[in-house]
């Protein structure tokens, strides 16, 4: 059972334009959701996060935009960046229980090409 | 560079052997996460420590398990190994348990059984 589901495994964008990366979730406990950059041989890289209690956040290029009604985000890049050409994870989190741990749950990920 | 390192980078051993992956979190950070990421797949949660103590349980086989040092390293012991545990196994670390904040990444571990 796929809690975090990034139904798109790879999306390519002309340099400039603007990259919209999806992620649904099905677990209605998450409240809060990060994105995550991956270049090959290397760990998840951080990238945006956003509460429950928001639908809306910035940083910089990046914004994320969370729907909770349907259970949808999306992560939009503006302008995008040959840079950018990465690996994306979606990954959500949820209070375990009492015990303070806020293991992520990790979408598949999607593969973003920036095309210069 | 996010100051998580995990090593070794690549280990490559034979079924039935057992292994021990390292993990040094981000100065000051307590808590450790362990996940796996086979081929094709995301990370799956495997287990996390906060300041020495278990504090959750993903889907980690009965035939690994992990420990948080004083010093607030970890180590990811395989045992039993199979073709199956090939893939790559990552640490993160983050500040504290009680709070939800983003988690930082290690540069991972490669495992290849043969």
């Amino acid at each position: 059972d796929q809690q975090v589901k990034q139904n798109s495994p790879s999306l390519s964008v002309q340099e400039g334009r603007i990259s919209i990366l999806n992620c649904d979730y099905t677990n209605s406990m998450f409240d809060y959701f990060l994105w995550y950059k991956k270049y090959p041989a290397e760990g998840p890289t951080f990238l945006i996060s956003i509460s429950s209690i928001k639908d809306k956040n910035e940083d910089g290029r990046f914004t994320v935009f969370l729907n909770k009604s349907a259970k949808h985000l999306s992560l939009h890049i503006v302008p995008s960046q040959p840079g950018d050409s990465a690996v994306y994870f979606c990954a959500a989190s949820t209070k375990y229980s009492g015990a303070g741990s806020y293991q992520l749950t990790f979408g598949k990920g999607t593969k973003l090409s920036v095309i210069p | 560079d996010s100051g998580v390192t995990q090593t070794p980078k690549h280990l490559i051993t034979a079924t039935g052997q057992r292994v021990t992956l390292r993990c040094s979190p981000r100065s000051g950070d307590l808590s450790v996460y362990w996940y796996q990421q086979s081929l094709d797949q995301g990370l799956q949660f495997l287990i996390h420590y906060y300041n020495g103590e278990e504090r959750a349980k993903g889907n980690i086989l009965e035939r690994f398990s992990a420990q948080q040092f004083p010093d607030l390293h970890s180590e990811l012991n395989l045992s039993s190994l199979e073709l199956g545990d090939s893939a790559l196994y990552f640490c993160a670390s983050s500040a504290r348990a009680g709070v939800n904040t983003e988690a930082f990444f290690g540069q991972g571990t490669r495992l290849t059984v043969v």
